[in-house]
């Protein structure tokens, strides 16, 4: 079946540094793939869609300059954090789908911590 | 109203029975529906997807979905204490990158 990576599993960064998040997808082609966060004992949260070669493009209420999403191929996917602050410490996850518009697919996500 | 809604329980069955688990949403052009099992501090992981009203089974979990009464539920028969994790429903709009909704998740606890 299909299979997302993601990098890293866990990262502690200092405040006001930034973090890059790699989503991969690994024997498909992943034309589509979504950035959520979860915060403890709540739903997923979709933070922007993404479709290879052009802008993200982004819900509500998430700020596009403080997480920068790249979908530069149609295997890998970045969400860098920047500036990170405590408040967004969370549960990052990435999930990516292909061409024929299927279920999608998660990476195992990254549990980001800002100190 | 929320667009997809579940109870978030917990939902507590004896191993061996049948969980029920219930989710509604309110977008009538909604065309995809799945269920996704997601274990404490993991990411989820697809169970089952259902597009056609009706019964879907696949091992030991059916997928019911009744789009004139915009609800969609999953049975796991034969309930293990392995089972125990919140079950999450999605819906999805198709056309456009088909943005998929998420419910709050409801939590199952299997009794062994």
């Amino acid at each position: 079946g299909a299979v997302v990576s993601q990098h890293p599993s866990r990262v502690i960064c200092k405040s006001g540094t930034s973090v890059k998040i790699e989503c991969r997808s690994l024997d498909f082609q992943a034309t589509t793939m979504f950035w959520y966060r979860q915060f403890p004992k709540q739903s997923l949260m979709l933070m922007a869609t993404s479709n290879e070669g052009s802008k993200a493009t982004y819900e509500q209420g998430v700020e596009k300059d403080k997480f920068l999403i790249n979908h530069a191929s149609l295997t890998l996917s970045t969400l860098t954090v920047t500036s990170a602050h405590p408040e967004d410490s969370s549960f990052y996850i990435c999930s990516a789908r292909d061409e024929r518009g299927t279920a999608s697919t998660f990476g195992s996500g990254t549990r980001l911590t800002v100190v | 109203q929320k667009e997809v809604e579940q109870n978030s329980g917990p939902l507590s069955v004896p191993e061996g029975a049948i969980a029920s688990l219930n989710c509604t949403y309110s977008d009538r052009v909604s065309q995809s529906f799945f269920w996704y099992r997601q274990y404490s501090g993991k990411s989820p992981e697809l169970i089952m997807s259902i597009y056609s009203n009706g019964d879907k089974e696949d091992g030991r979990f059916t997928a019911q979905l009744n789009k004139a009464s915009q609800y969609v539920s999953l049975l796991i028969r034969d309930s293990q204490p392995s089972d125990s994790a919140t079950y999450l429903c999605a819906v999805g709009v198709t056309g456009g990158y088909q943005k998929v909704t998420f419910g709050t998740g409801t939590k199952l606890q299997v009794i062994p």
